[in-house]
């Protein structure tokens, strides 16, 4: 499975959108964008993925780029309850997770 | 939705004692069952796959004879800590992929192990 690079923290005021960044520059064609998030001492929450076309839930929303190289989560009202950490992960459908180091987003008051 | 419970949420055992860790899907029909570890400041890192009725694939490094594994059925699945020590000490997660759907694992909201 392709590598990705975040951003190891973010900060966000509370009621802003969070925006995530990932990149993931050896992406391949048959590979998804999968985003998990992890509270603190909890098991991963599935958030939402896609292969190449922007998609959207009552969660977040995915936009991944034209050349596939990057994507951006965007939470469009943070919370306080969305502090965690955030995993970018690509993977071939059927296969398994592997997590990286994610990103810590912080939402403050 | 897709739940996944584990059982129990934390555990206390003494050095050399075996603990059983359950992961049930409870709406759902869960072919395929993973086992992750992670310990603290670290993220999860995969320990199995766990498929229904058939023997648990093991990652590099994993110890199949002290992580006993057990998928009985499509809801169920049990990781067993044989000889726990102290080292074994950690938050361990199953995951579950719906049957025919293998696309997006569903987790479980984690085990945490401690060994005196």
């Amino acid at each position: 499975d392709a590598k990705t690079t975040q951003p190891t923290s973010m900060d966000c005021a509370e009621g802003r959108a969070a925006n995530l960044p990932c990149n993931h520059s050896t992406i391949s064609g048959n590979e998804y964008v999968y985003w998990y998030r992890q509270i603190h001492s909890q098991g991963p929450q599935y958030i939402i993925h896609g292969l190449k076309n922007n998609e959207t839930n009552e969660m977040a929303s995915l936009i991944i780029t034209e050349d596939r190289k990057s994507s951006t989560l965007i939470l469009p009202h943070a919370t306080l309850r969305d502090t965690a950490v955030y995993y970018c992960i690509v993977r071939v459908a059927w296969s398994t997770l592997t997590f990286g180091k994610g990103t810590m987003l912080l939402v403050s008051p | 939705g897709a739940v996944v419970s584990q059982h129990p949420s934390w555990v206390i055992c003494k050095s050399g004692t075996s603990v059983k860790i359950e992961c049930r899907s409870l709406d759902f029909q869960a072919t395929t069952m993973f086992w992750y570890r992670q310990f603290p400041k670290q993220s999860l890192m995969l320990m199995a796959t766990s498929n229904e009725g058939s023997k648990a694939t093991y990652e590099q490094g994993v110890e199949k004879d002290k992580f006993l594994i057990n998928h009985a059925s499509l809801t169920l699945s049990t990781l067993t800590v044989t000889s726990a020590h102290p080292e074994d000490s950690s938050f361990y997660i199953c995951s579950a992929t719906k049957t025919g759907i293998q696309e997006t694992q569903y987790f479980g909201p984690g085990t945490r192990l401690l060994v005196l």
